[in-house]
């Protein structure tokens, strides 16, 4: 079975500042997908980036970029300029490319934001 | 956009009672999952379904059930409520597509039901 593993319980960052969030992953399978997805405050889950496994290039939307290390099952996202939305809860995900589409999620970072 | 409701954003129930937490998407999405969210464990799945009267279980469906009767509509059931069920649960829709990567799930509010 897969897992997901997100060590850092609470992160923080000065606003405009840069801030990583690491996400580790363990599987046998080749071909998958991983995600990362939002959390606001008593607001509902969004997705915030998508990669998948057969690509080399690190995926990219605006100021969120992730860096994926297929072969240390790795999968980090960057989060530049930060702003006082980006404060939330954030999942790190993973779906494998065949199959049942669940998603198998990791324990969640908290990022604060501090002005 | 799509839009995944849940019937309750707050709910109280005692030991013993049966609950329904309702979950109705409008985007026609095949795909319905019930997630369970706890602190320091993230969300966890308890059932989902790819069709109408179909369902699977997931990695938690011990004192669970599940009921798809219409394609937008996903229950969750409690047959006995038990203070270990004390969660926020999140409902989810995505489209049936072989392999890629944009079906994604999009989640409903949650709703947080408390057990005493």
């Amino acid at each position: 079975a897969q897992t997901v593993t997100q060590s850092q319980p609470e992160m923080s960052v000065q606003e405009a500042e840069t801030v990583t969030l690491s996400c580790t992953y363990d599987t046998s399978e080749s071909d998958y997908y991983l995600f990362w997805y939002k959390q606001p405050p008593s607001r509902q889950m969004i997705l915030v980036i998508r990669q998948e496994a057969y690509k080399q290039q690190n995926a990219t939307e605006n100021r969120f970029s992730v860096n994926f290390q297929k072969a240390a099952k790795s999968f980090s996202l960057k989060i530049s300029d930060s702003q006082l939305g980006d404060a939330a809860m954030y999942f790190c995900a993973y779906r494998s490319y065949q199959g049942a589409q669940k998603l198998v999620f990791g324990q969640g970072t908290r990022l604060t934001i501090n002005p | 956009d799509v839009k995944v409701t849940q019937s309750s954003r707050y709910l109280v129930k005692r030991t013993g009672e049966k609950v329904f937490l309702e979950c109705v998407q409008d985007m026609d999405h095949e795909n319905m999952f019930w997630y369970r969210q706890d602190p320091g464990l993230g969300l966890r799945l308890i059932y989902f379904s790819y069709d109408v009267k179909m369902k699977e279980k997931g990695d938690i469906p011990e004192g669970y059930s599940v009921s798809r009767e219409k394609k937008e509509r996903f229950s969750l059931i409690l047959e006995s409520a038990s203070t270990n069920q004390t969660s926020m649960y999140l409902c989810a829709s995505s489209l049936s597509l072989a392999g890629g990567s944009y079906n994604e799930q999009f989640f409903g509010p949650g709703t947080r039901l408390t057990v005493l």
